[in-house]
C-alpha cells in the first residue's frame, strides 16, 4: 500500500516572499501522479499542481512548482511571491498509474497549513 | 456549469441515529468516491463506485454504506456503528481514464452529539 507523509504540520510565510512545503511517499511501483492540493478556507478541494512519475522535469504553474525527487520519494511544492489568497491547508497526494476505478484513488498526506503575513 | 453537489452543507445528528449525506455530478463521471477528513490525518477513502450497482469499500469502509442507483448519485449513509462519525466529508469524482484529475463537492460538515 502507498503511504504519502506531511512532516509540516504549519508554516508560515512573509507576503512575496517564497516557501517549500514538503512531502514525501511511498510506493513500490514505477509509474504514478502526484499531486498538490489546496483546501482555503471554504473547504473546496483546488487541484494545484500535478506531476507524472515517468517525467522527469519538474511540474510548474505559475508561481508554484515542485521539486520531485523520484529516487528519494521526495515531492516538494514551491511558491513563489506568496499572496494572502494561498493562505490554505495543502495536501500532498498519490495516484496510482492506469485507468479504471480503483487507479482514480486518491492516498492523501496529512496535510500542512499555510500562514501568509501581510 | 459541471460541478459535484454535496447536501447539506451543514448536518447535525443525534447519537444512533442514520443519516445519508447527498453527492450528485452533473460531469457524465463515471467513477465517483467518498472521502472522511479529520484534523491532522488528511483525507482517507470511505468507499468508491465505477459503475452503477456496484461499489468497493475504502480503507476506512465500517460504519458506513453507499448505493449508486444512478451515475449520477452516490449518497452516503453514515450508520450507527460508525463510532466516531463527527468529521467532514468530501466527495469526488473521475472520468475513470487515464489522464483524468479528481474534481470535489464542497463538502458536508457532519456533527453528532
Amino acid at each position: 500500500a502507498q503511504t504519502v507523509t506531511q512532516s509540516q504540520p504549519e508554516m508560515s510565510v512573509q507576503e512575496a516572499e517564497t516557501v517549500t512545503l514538503s512531502c514525501t511517499y511511498d510506493t513500490s511501483e514505477s509509474d504514478y501522479y502526484l499531486f498538490w492540493y489546496k483546501q482555503p478556507p471554504s473547504r473546496q478541494m483546488i487541484l494545484v499542481i500535478r506531476q507524472e512519475a515517468y517525467k522527469q522535469q519538474n511540474a510548474t504553474e505559475n508561481r508554484f512548482s515542485v521539486n520531485f525527487q523520484k529516487a528519494a520519494k521526495s515531492f516538494s511544492l514551491k511558491i513563489s511571491d506568496s499572496q494572502l489568497g494561498d493562505a490554505a491547508m495543502y495536501f500532498c497526494a498519490y495516484r496510482r498509474w492506469g485507468s479504471g476505478t480503483s487507479y482514480g484513488k486518491l492516498t492523501f498526506g496529512q496535510g500542512t497549513i499555510l500562514t501568509v503575513h501581510p | 456549469d459541471g460541478g459535484i453537489t454535496q447536501s447539506p452543507k451543514y448536518l447535525f445528528r443525534k447519537e444512533g441515529q442514520n443519516v445519508t449525506l447527498s453527492c450528485e455530478q452533473n460531469l457524465n463521471h463515471d467513477a465517483m468516491y467518498w472521502y472522511r477528513q479529520d484534523p491532522g490525518q488528511g483525507l482517507r477513502l470511505i468507499y468508491y463506485s465505477q459503475i452503477v450497482n456496484d461499489f468497493q469499500k475504502g480503507d476506512i469502509a465500517e460504519g458506513y454504506s453507499v448505493s449508486r442507483e444512478k451515475k449520477e448519485s452516490f449518497p452516503l449513509t453514515v450508520t450507527s456503528a460508525q463510532k466516531n462519525p463527527t468529521a467532514f466529508y468530501l466527495c469526488a469524482s473521475t472520468a475513470g481514464d487515464m489522464n483524468t484529475e479528481a474534481f470535489f463537492g464542497q463538502g458536508t460538515r457532519l456533527t453528532v452529539v
